[in-house]
């Protein structure tokens, strides 16, 4: 199985500043890497699929990078209600997620 | 607009079964594989597997299913634009949220998600 990391594990930030979270694939993915959003009690939402296309209705604060195996998801200008876990996913050779970033308020 | 509605939560004993459904609307069912992902408390998203809304073919994830020696199955009622998932012979462990999602047009994504099921194993 392709192993996906994210780092960090958390993350604290403030409203308006701006966020990279990075993922990093045990193997090559081309850029098959998606990036969701997860809310307490709430399904994950997409937000960025091919690892830079940004899924509709998704606000362009957000932003992803990468091929290979580094990959970045940037959140421009952090807003309050962009305070969620993010996870990574490779859709590469089947599906693994990464273990996910808590961003949270400082 | 696309819907995936789940069951609602469940409360079962240690050996029993469940079958979580997973109701589709606004797209042609039979046209976009559905997936499976399961999120036990405080764990990462993993994924269980897919079928093929079109003629059923399923693919499980080999860790997964090794994990669960082989309790999973998934199956699908077009006619309803209904997918399902099974697990038997449930154990405290598989307590979690389970979630379908529709597998995207392009890459592999996931573009929209029911809102997840609660097993909840206890005697």
């Amino acid at each position: 199985d392709i192993q996906m990391t994210q780092s960090p594990s958390s993350l604290s930030a403030s409203v308006g500043d701006r966020v990279t979270i990075t993922c990093r694939a045990s193997q090559t993915i081309s850029t098959y890497l998606n990036w969701y959003q997860q809310k307490p009690g709430k399904a994950p939402n997409l937000l960025i699929y091919a690892a830079s296309t940004l899924q509709s209705g998704v606000p362009s604060r957000f932003s992803g990078s990468g091929s290979g195996t580094d990959f970045t998801l940037t959140i421009s200008s952090l807003q309050p209600e962009d305070f969620a876990t993010y996870y990574c996913q490779q859709s590469y050779s089947y599906y693994t997620f990464g273990q996910g970033t808590k961003l949270e308020i400082k | 607009q696309v819907q995936l509605v789940q069951s609602g939560a469940e409360v079962k004993k240690p050996g029993a079964s469940v079958k979580v459904s997973c109701k589709a609307s606004g797209y042609i069912f039979t046209r976009y594989t559905i997936h499976w992902v399961r999120q036990a408390p405080g764990q990462r998203l993993e994924w269980m597997g897919w079928i093929n809304s079109g003629n059923g073919d399923t693919k499980y994830s080999q860790s997964f299913q090794g994990r669960v020696q082989g309790r999973v199955t998934l199956t699908r009622d077009t006619s309803a634009s209904t997918a399902y998932m099974e697990v038997r012979s449930l154990r405290p462990e598989d307590t979690a949220v389970y979630y379908c999602a529709k597998e995207g047009q392009f890459t592999g994504d996931f573009d929209y998600w029911g809102q997840g099921t609660l097993v909840t194993v206890s005697s």
